[in-house]
C-alpha cells in the first residue's frame, strides 16, 4: 500500500516567487492536513481539508492556501516568498472518518534565498 | 500559550532502561493523542495513539493518559540506541486540527 507522496522532495526558490507543492494521500484517505516544520516553531499547522472543502486553517497569512482535488490530492501554494518560509512543509493524510490517525509523508524542504 | 508542552530535553539513557516521555495539554475538549518519532532529516512515524484514559500497550511502548491531569506519556523499555530520535506529542482537538508539541530529544548511549 503506497504512503503519502509530496512532490517535489526540495526546492530553491528566490524571495517574491510563489511555489506550488503537492500531495497525494493514501489510497482511500480523504483527509489531508498541512504542516509546517522550522526548528525553532515545531510542526505548525496550516490547513485542513476533506472532499474539497477547506475545514479547518491555521494562524498563517494569506499568502498560505491550498485546495483539494476530487481525487484527494492537495496542493498548498505560497506566494510572495519570503526568507522565512523556508521550511519543511509536510502533508499528512487520515481517513476522514472520525479516524484521527495521521500519516506523513517525506515532506518537501523549501528554501528561499 | 501552547497548547501540547513537552519538554524539548535531551533526555539521555542508556541502553537497555526505560525512557520516559511527557506531555502535557491545554485543550480539555481534546479527543485523541498520538506520540509521533521523527529522526533527524525525516519526516513523523506514528507509534502510538490512545484515546482513553489508562494504559495501551505495544511491544515496547506503553503509552498512558490521563484526562484529568491533562497528561500524556509514553514509556520505552528496553531502550536501544535505533530509538535515538525526537518524540513528538500530539493531540487531536476537534475542529479537524491536531497540535504538536515540540518534540523531545532522546538519546540512548550504547
Amino acid at each position: 500500500k503506497a504512503g503519502v507522496t509530496q512532490t517535489p522532495r526540495y526546492l530553491i526558490k528566490t524571495r517574491g516567487q510563489q511555489v506550488t507543492l503537492s500531495c497525494s494521500p493514501i489510497s482511500g484517505h480523504r483527509s489531508v492536513s498541512w504542516y509546517q516544520q522550522t526548528p525553532g516553531q515545531g510542526l505548525q499547522f496550516l490547513f485542513e481539508y476533506f472532499s474539497e472543502t477547506q475545514r479547518n486553517k491555521g494562524n498563517f497569512p494569506g499568502r498560505f492556501s491550498g485546495r483539494q482535488f476530487s481525487n484527494s490530492r492537495s496542493e498548498m501554494n505560497v506566494s510572495t516568498l519570503e526568507l522565512g518560509d523556508s521550511a519543511l512543509y509536510l502533508c499528512a493524510s487520515t481517513i476522514g472518518r472520525g479516524n484521527t490517525e495521521a500519516f506523513f509523508g517525506q515532506g518537501t524542504r523549501l528554501t528561499v534565498v | 500559550q501552547k497548547e501540547v508542552e513537552q519538554n524539548s530535553g535531551p533526555l539521555s539513557v542508556p541502553e537497555g532502561a526505560i525512557a520516559s516521555l511527557n506531555c502535557t495539554y491545554s485543550d480539555r475538549g481534546s479527543q485523541s493523542f498520538f506520540w509521533y518519532r521523527q529522526y533527524s532529516g525525516k519526516s513523523p512515524e506514528l507509534i502510538m495513539s490512545i484515546y482513553s484514559n489508562g494504559d495501551k500497550e505495544d511491544g515496547r511502548f506503553t503509552a498512558q493518559l490521563n484526562k484529568a491531569s491533562q497528561y500524556v506519556s509514553l514509556l520505552i523499555r528496553d531502550s536501544q540506541p535505533s530509538d535515538s530520535a525526537t518524540y513528538l506529542c500530539a493531540g487531536y482537538t476537534g475542529g479537524f486540527k491536531t497540535i504538536f508539541g515540540a518534540g523531545t530529544r532522546l538519546f540512548v548511549k550504547a
